[in-house]
């Protein structure tokens, strides 16, 4: 079985500062990595994976994810924000095997102010 | 493409009546689920689907049924609501195979059991 846990429930920053928003798993068996995005009364959007490969994944508006796997962490960093980037983040694991369940953190709250 | 759609957007129950919450996919999915998102919680998978015609329960199933009687359609039930299924309720779909791991979201159906 997998399980997600992200270590800060809230983040307020100030745009235009760095900002990481942590995410720790655990796994018996080889995973799946991703960071979802949900802004205010939407559905979730797929933000980045990892799958294999490159263990840094990057996000076409300026997120990357690394994925660690000694510390069996994917933190997500930005190194400038934006207030449009105020959103809730989830981070989730998904074994590799088919028919695996995608297993969701409690997410992050990212506030962005000016 | 439309991708995933909810019916209805919002929903105001009392406590012992029944619902059907309706999801829809244009994308030819094979996989389809139901979670139910509550505040510090995250996303919990309620129940999904491989396919059609096929159903299973996922981390919080109580008090819910499905079906899928059709691969473009995934229905979740309330038989007798009650104020704990309060709730945001979220459909998603994904693809077999290397695609199983994206899940596609829909917007959300907010209900509330009084």
């Amino acid at each position: 079985a997998q399980s997600v846990t992200q270590l800060d429930s809230q983040v307020p920053v100030f745009e235009e500062a760095p900002v990481e928003l942590r995410c720790n798993y655990s796994s018996s068996v080889s995973v799946y990595l991703f960071w979802y995005v949900q802004y205010p009364n939407q559905g979730l959007q797929l933000l980045l994976k990892y799958l294999s490969g490159s263990t840094l994944v990057e996000s076409i508006n300026g997120f990357e994810a690394e994925f660690n796997k000694s510390q069996t962490s994917f933190h997500l960093r930005k190194p400038s924000v934006h207030i449009s980037d105020t959103a809730e983040y989830f981070c989730a694991v998904k074994g590799r095997e088919a028919g695996t369940a995608l297993i969701f953190g409690k997410g992050t709250t990212l506030s962005v102010s000016s | 493409n439309a991708g995933v759609t909810q019916t209805p957007k919002f929903r105001v129950l009392k406590t012992g009546q029944s619902m059907t919450l309706l999801c829809a996919q244009d994308m030819n999915h094979e996989y389809m689920y139901w979670y139910r998102q509550d505040p510090g919680m995250g996303l919990r998978l309620i129940h999904y689907s491989v396919g059609e015609g096929t159903t299973a329960k996922g981390e919080v199933p109580d008090g819910y049924n499905v079906s899928r009687l059709k691969k473009q359609n995934f229905l979740l039930g309330l038989e007798s609501a009650a104020p704990s299924q309060t709730s945001v309720y979220f459909c998603a779909s994904s693809a077999p195979g290397q695609g199983a791991y994206e899940q596609y979201f829909g917007p959300g159906t907010r209900l509330t059991v009084t």
